[in-house]
């Protein structure tokens, strides 16, 4: 069975501009986690969506926003780039929200740098 | 708001030795707690997971055990080797919100 897989591994901008990052999560999860890692940190959970809809979001600013789609895969979007945003970007997933299983997979991340 | 402490952010223990890592959490109406390690350049992995109808939970050399009265939950590590070196996270979820928490994480040497 195929893991949490994420897209791009690496991506380099400079600030203000936008970034896209995709997740695509296990075959038969419907719910899809976005946390951000950045150097010496620990995880900062970002967005939780299931089912398509957005459920939850951490204490970060509307630039942040992402989306789910039919296939369950997910999309995060940063715009107006600070040099803060400077991550590690993991996606991770589970079964829906409903099903009683809590255990989330983790996807390999996308490293983003903002010059 | 929701908080998970954890402790210590360093250990260094001797192959053999036994390691604890301790998490406290705020919010006393979460329910699970997992514990992940990450290796260097790695995607997080659980290890063990826990919920809060239960109050000790072990696998192999690798247990961790829930206070609920003292919203604190703690991994214990046997028999440490040089692979368990790495990050371990902790973290709880909020009942209802789906929200998990994450400590800041440990980082464990285990010096051969």
């Amino acid at each position: 069975e195929a893991g949490v897989t994420q897209s791009p591994t690496h991506l380099i901008k400079t600030r203000g501009q936008q970034a896209t990052l995709r997740c695509s999560p296990i075959s038969g999860h419907t719910s899809v986690y976005w946390y951000q890692q950045a150097l010496g940190l620990g995880l900062q959970f970002l967005l939780w969506y299931d089912e398509g809809e957005e459920r939850n979001r951490g204490n970060f600013p509307p630039r942040f926003s992402g989306r789910q789609f039919p296939n369950y895969s997910s999309e995060l979007n940063v715009n107006a780039l600070e040099l803060e945003d400077s991550a590690l970007y993991l996606c991770a997933s589970s079964l829906f929200s409903g099903s009683g299983s809590d255990t989330q997979y983790f996807g390999p991340g996308t490293r983003l740098t903002v010059l | 708001g929701e908080n998970v402490e954890q402790h210590p952010s360093t250990l260094s223990v001797q192959e053999g030795d036994s390691a604890v890592i301790k998490c406290t959490y705020s919010d006393s109406a979460s329910n699970y707690f997992p514990w992940y390690k990450q290796e260097l350049g790695k995607r997080p992995q659980l290890i063990i997971d826990i919920r809060s109808n239960v109050g000790e939970k072990k696998d192999q050399r690798i247990a961790v055990t829930l206070n609920k009265t003292a919203k604190h939950f703690s991994l214990h590590i046997t028999e440490t080797q040089p692979e368990d070196s790495a990050v371990y996270f902790c973290a709880a979820k909020g009942s209802g919100t789906y929200k998990y928490i994450f400590g800041t994480g440990t980082r464990l040497k285990v010096l051969a």
